[in-house]
């Protein structure tokens, strides 16, 4: 069956780098994505990432995809307190159901 | 709109009533699909819909969830006979269409209480 796995926290102090973690099982997973949600807020997406890749950088944001091992982590460079939110990585095939499989999210806390 | 738009952003109703869950999704998006969330986990899948078809409902929980898109635009998701455990966060998102690597954008959800 499908299981998308994360641990459920993590904190880092301001300016420091921030690595988020994320096993999945599925191995015809085509997309990967990282969803960002703040109190209050809906999910924002931040990033995703193709299966036929390894790494996308996008400004202070990296994802690495190890598709042998099925797992995906984001890297966020000099993390900020505005950073502090729960991060949901999820994936999805591109043929059968087309819904997104999330994880139940990691808890980012950044210490000033 | 800008973004996908879910009305109303909280909504607490006693056990047994009927509820009707809104959301308008981005304009020009296919795709349209219906989350919920409880709370401390990620959101699980109910149902999508490609313009005004309902092409996959296997995540409703029950009979008593049903959802319409019926002019391919605005979806709403209804809930009857509201239970306790309905308790959740709804949450609705859009896509261009539904290939892998169009992204899901969606909106800031309702908030579900069942007293």
């Amino acid at each position: 069956g499908e299981d998308v796995e994360q641990s459920l926290f993590l904190s880092v102090r301001e300016g420091d780098s921030s690595v988020i973690n994320c096993t999945y099982t599925d191995s015809s997973s085509t997309y990967l994505y990282w969803y960002k949600q703040e109190p209050g807020a809906g999910l924002q997406l931040l990033t995703y990432i193709f299966s036929n890749m390894d790494m996308k950088q996008d400004q202070r944001l990296t994802v690495l995809l190890n598709k042998k091992d099925k797992h995906l982590s984001l890297r966020i460079a000099d993390t900020q307190t505005g950073d502090s939110a729960i991060y949901f990585c999820a994936e999805i095939k591109d043929t059968g159901r087309r819904a997104l499989t999330f994880g139940s999210g990691t808890r980012l806390q950044v210490q000033p | 709109g800008a973004g996908v738009s879910q009305s109303p952003r909280y909504k607490v109703t006693k056990r047994g009533q009927d509820v009707a869950l809104r959301c308008d999704p981005i304009s020009g998006h296919v795709s349209l699909y219906w989350y919920r969330q409880a709370l401390g986990q990620g959101p699980e899948f109910l149902t999508y819909f490609n313009y005004e078809a309902q092409q996959d409902k296997s995540g409703l929980p029950n009979d008593r969830f049903s959802a319409e898109r019926p002019e391919g635009s605005i979806s709403t998701l209804t809930i009857q006979r509201t239970e306790q455990r309905d308790s959740a966060m709804y949450r609705c998102a859009s896509s261009y269409s539904t290939g892998g690597g169009q992204p899901q954008h969606f909106g800031d959800g309702t908030r579900l209480s069942i007293l």
